[in-house]
């Protein structure tokens, strides 16, 4: 069974900080996707960035792009010059050939002024 | 573009009444919908699958009678609570996959059962 693993409860980084958020997963399959997705208190989940396995290249969106570590399964996202509308949840999911997603428990993260 | 319309928000109800969650897709086609729960403070639990003309898929440990889904068409499905329960109070969310294989998410509805 696949499980993703975030152990980071909760960060906090100051405005305009780099932060990366780490997040590890456990799969036996060679052909799956890996997402970040930002909750904030509204609830409503966010797409923040894709990663499709087989690709080598890391996925970047703006200020936020990860590190995939395939061997390492391994795949943390950073966030450059933070902003304070970044202060969300955030979940790092796996998906097995776009099926069903599973996530990591979270991470809190607060952007200070 | 591929907004997903989730409804109602919220809802507060007495114990063992029945409450139904719609969960559209607005712009687009979905064959496949899925109902997650999540619990205050926790992360997003699959509850079930939901294909279109077909029976739904629930993940071990769900009541099938407990929580029907219907999906009839394209752009609806539909997850109701039956005789629901204090326990039964959670944040409920659907996502619909569109073509390109990539799911969106509604805005959730808030159950409080009393």
């Amino acid at each position: 069974a696949q499980t993703v693993t975030q152990s980071q409860p909760e960060m906090s980084v100051q405005e305009a900080e780099t932060v990366t958020l780490s997040c590890t997963y456990d799969t036996s399959e060679s052909n799956y996707y890996l997402f970040w997705y930002k909750q904030p208190p509204s609830r409503q989940m966010i797409l923040v960035i894709r990663q499709e396995a087989y690709k080598q290249q890391n996925a970047t969106e703006n200020r936020f792009s990860v590190n995939f570590q395939k061997a390492a399964k391994s795949f943390s996202l950073k966030i450059s010059d933070s902003q304070l509308g970044d202060t969300a949840m955030y979940f790092c999911a796996f998906s097995h050939n776009t099926d069903k997603l599973i996530f990591g428990t979270g991470t809190r993260l607060q952007v200070f002024p | 573009g591929a907004v997903v319309s989730q409804h109602p928000s919220w809802v507060i109800c007495k114990s063992g009444t029945s409450v139904k969650i719609e969960c559209r897709s607005l712009d687009f086609q979905a064959t496949t919908m899925f109902w997650y729960r999540q619990f205050p403070k926790q992360s997003l639990m699959l509850m079930a699958t939901s294909n279109e003309g077909s029976k739904a898929t629930y993940e071990q440990g769900v009541e099938k009678d407990k929580f029907l889904i219907n999906h009839a068409s394209l752009t609806l499905s539909t997850l109701t609570v039956t005789s629901a329960h204090p326990e039964d109070s959670s944040f409920y969310i659907c996502s619909a996959r569109d073509g390109a294989e990539r799911q969106h998410f509604g805005d959730g509805t808030r159950l409080s059962i009393l």
